[in-house]
């Protein structure tokens, strides 16, 4: 079965500095998608960025970029220049391509923009 | 905007009540989920659909059922409300996979308590 983790319950990062959440996932599949999701207190939950396991190139979506690393099972997220909106929490999730399409969430990162 | 919508935002029942949770669609899509979240556990799937009156169990279907009459709505059930149902549900649907802008839409979540 699929596992996504997250092992960073919580992080913190001064406005308009750079931060990173981590990702790792175990999958036996070769062919698969991954998301990072944005909840902030709205409870919306909004896609920010989205990696297709097949491409080489890492996703990039203006601030939100990025570091995938498919032989490690890794998928982490940079946000550049944070800003006071990006504070949410964050979620990891995969789902593979063929098949039934259920998403596999991590547990999250509450991620706080310090003025 | 492609939308999905819960009839409630916040719900509060009594043990035993049944207790029926609705979710609609915009989008015509095929695919529709029932999720549920809870602190340090992420998201968890509970089931989901891909066509009318199509459904599956998902990692914790236990003491819920769904129904898909129409494409879309999609409506979750809780045959006798307990305490440890107490939580957040979230809907979400999604088109099949491979479009340029293929990710899940999810509703806004409701918070039901059970008393």
């Amino acid at each position: 079965a699929q596992t996504v983790t997250q092992s960073q319950p919580e992080m913190s990062v001064q406005e308009a500095e750079t931060v990173t959440l981590s990702c790792t996932y175990d999958t036996s599949e070769s062919d698969y998608y991954l998301f990072w999701y944005k909840q902030p207190p709205s409870r919306q939950m909004i896609l920010v960025i989205r990696q297709e396991a097949y491409k080489q190139q890492n996703a990039t979506e203006n601030r939100f970029s990025v570091n995938f690393q498919k032989a490690a099972k890794s998928f982490s997220l940079k946000i550049s220049d944070s800003q006071l909106g990006d504070a949410a929490m964050y979620f990891c999730a995969y789902r593979r391509t063929f098949g039934n399409e259920k998403l596999t969430f991590g547990t999250g990162t509450r991620l706080t923009i310090i003025p | 905007d492609v939308k999905v919508t819960q009839s409630s935002r916040y719900l509060v029942k009594r043990t035993g009540e049944k207790v029926f949770l609705e979710c609609v669609q915009d989008m015509d899509h095929e695919n529709m989920f029932w999720y549920r979240q809870d602190p340090g556990l992420g998201l968890r799937l509970i089931y989901f659909s891909y066509d009318v009156k199509m459904k599956e169990k998902g990692d914790i279907p236990e003491g819920y059922s769904v129904s898909r009459e129409k494409k879309e709505r999609f409506s979750l059930i809780l045959e006798s409300a307990s305490t440890n149902q107490t939580s957040m549900y979230l809907c979400a649907s999604t088109p099949p996979p491979g479009g340029l802008n293929y990710g899940y839409t999810f509703g806004s979540g409701t918070r039901l308590t059970v008393v």
